[in-house]
């Protein structure tokens, strides 16, 4: 069965420099849900979205912005890296809101140089 | 105070034995996972609870939600299940609340 992609898997980042991650959802999936999870941390919640509109905001600092298009793909974007936006982003979606299990993407290891 | 703890934070076992982890939650919630993160990182979800008892395999997760605790357990446990065990517990809204995480080590 497919499961939710991430791309890429690792990124290397200079200080100050942009990342665009993406995530695929399983298909069908109208629902993603974006967390991080530093280095020895427990996973966060940042952001996430049903149907193409932000349905909750967690912990995500200004300096990342996040959509879901219509192809229900999601892209999280990063300016200004910063050496503590180091860590793991997982993607998780589900079929919709409220009611499935989230199925978790292989996460994006950022790191910021 | 976390709104999700988790008992033991670290935990070995030999081959075979059965393993409980505990997680208790402080918050209301529509929903509890239990999850199991690899050291590759990649994150796998086990269960999501509602209420009462499910099991899959050698896992079974249950919840009480009067006493807002649930627990994982794993029988005749193998080293393949080494890894962190986690928690999470979903609110109104969708997101998850993670716990800290129990790390499972199994020796042959």
């Amino acid at each position: 069965a497919a499961g939710v992609i991430q791309s890429p898997r690792h990124l290397i980042k200079e200080k100050r420099e942009t990342a665009t991650l993406k995530c695929y959802p399983i298909p069908r999936h109208d629902t993603v849900y974006w967390y991080q999870q530093g280095p020895g941390q427990d996973p966060q919640f940042l952001i996430s979205f049903y149907e193409k509109m932000q349905s909750d905001k967690g912990s995500i600092p200004d300096r990342f912005s996040a959509q879901q298009f219509s192809d229900y793909h999601s892209e999280l974007n990063m300016s200004s890296l910063e050496l503590g936006d180091s860590a793991l982003y997982f993607c998780a979606s589900s079929l919709y809101s409220g009611t499935d299990t989230q199925y978790f993407g292989p996460g994006t290891r950022l790191t910021v140089l | 105070k976390n709104e999700v703890e988790q008992s033991p934070q670290n935990l070995t076992a030999q081959e075979g034995e059965f393993i409980t982890i505990n997680c208790s939650y402080s918050v209301g919630i529509s929903a509890l996972h239990w999850l199991q993160q690899h050291p590759g990182g990649g994150i796998v979800s086990l269960f999501m609870l509602s209420s009462g008892k499910k099991k899959h395999g050698r896992l079974i997760a249950t919840i009480n939600i009067q006493e807002k605790h649930s627990s994982l357990h794993i029988t005749a446990s193998h080293p393949r299940d080494s890894a962190v065990y986690i928690c999470a517990v979903k609110k109104a809204t969708d997101k998850l609340i993670f716990g800290t995480g129990t790390r499972l080590q199994v020796f042959p």
